[in-house]
C-alpha cells in the first residue's frame, strides 16, 4: 500500500536548535518526493522537492532533506531553527508520472521556542 | 495576485445544506485538485481532474461531488452537508512536467457545519 508516515507528529525545539523530521514512504517505483510547509493561516507552499541526482537536496530558508533509498527515508533538516520556522511540515511523495498518485503524510507541528 | 484562489475562505452551515466551494487557477495547469486537511490526518484526496473531461475519484470522495467547468475552474459540492465534513479545504494544481511536478495550493476554504 503507498503510504507516507511522519514519526513526529509534534516537535518543539529552541531557537538555534537543530531540527530533524522524520519521513518514510511506502510506493512502488521510481519516486519523486516533497517537503511542504504550512505556516499558521497560511496554504501549502513547496519547501524542497527530490526528483533524481544527489540525495542531499535543499530547499529555501535555509532546509535541506536526504534522500535515503535504501531506508525509505527523506528526513527534513535545519542546523539551526528559528522562530519563524514555527509551522506545520508535510512530506509527501508521487511517482515518476505527473498523473501519480501523491500520498500526503499526516505532518508534523512544529513549535519553536523564542 | 495569487496563482489559485478560493471561494468563501470561510463559511458556516447548518446540516443538510447544499454547499458548494470554488476554484479558480491562473497557473494554465490542467489537473486540479480537492483535499480536506484535518488535525493529525494530513491531507487527503477528495476528487482530482486531469482535464475538463477527465474527473476522478480520491480516496474520500463519499457525499461530495466535483464539476470542472473549465480548464480554470474547480468547484467542490456537499450535496447534503454533515458535521464530520467540517475541515479545512485546499484546491491544489500541479504541473505536468517530469521535472517541474509541483503542487501549487490555494489559501483554503474554513467549512464548519454545525
Amino acid at each position: 500500500a503507498q503510504s507516507v508516515s511522519q514519526h513526529n507528529h509534534h516537535v518543539i525545539l529552541s531557537e538555534a536548535a537543530s531540527l530533524e523530521l522524520g519521513c518514510n514512504y511506502s510506493y512502488g517505483g521510481t519516486v519523486n518526493l516533497f517537503w511542504y510547509v504550512q505556516y499558521p493561516g497560511q496554504h501549502l507552499q513547496l519547501l524542497l522537492k527530490y526528483f533524481s541526482g544527489d540525495p542531499l537536496v535543499k530547499g529555501i530558508k535555509g532546509f535541506e532533506a536526504e534522500f535515503i533509498k535504501s531506508k525509505f527515508s527523506f528526513n527534513l533538516r535545519k542546523p539551526s531553527v528559528q522562530w519563524s520556522d514555527t509551522a506545520e511540515y508535510f512530506c509527501a511523495v508521487t511517482g515518476y508520472s505527473s498523473a501519480s498518485k501523491i500520498i500526503f503524510g499526516s505532518g508534523t507541528r512544529l513549535s519553536i521556542r523564542p | 495576485d495569487a496563482d489559485v484562489t478560493q471561494t468563501p475562505r470561510n463559511r458556516i452551515t447548518k446540516t443538510g445544506k447544499r454547499i458548494m466551494l470554488e476554484c479558480s487557477q491562473t497557473k494554465g495547469h490542467d489537473r486540479m485538485y480537492w483535499y480536506r486537511q484535518d488535525p493529525g490526518l494530513g491531507l487527503r484526496l477528495i476528487y482530482y481532474s486531469f482535464d475538463v473531461k477527465d474527473i476522478n475519484k480520491g480516496e474520500i470522495s463519499d457525499g461530495y461531488s466535483v464539476s470542472r467547468q473549465a480548464q480554470a475552474k474547480f468547484s467542490l459540492s456537499l450535496e447534503s452537508a454533515i458535521p464530520n465534513q467540517t475541515a479545512l479545504y485546499f484546491c491544489a494544481t500541479r504541473s505536468a512536467g517530469r521535472d517541474t511536478d509541483t503542487q501549487y495550493f490555494g489559501p483554503g476554504t474554513r467549512l464548519t457545519v454545525l
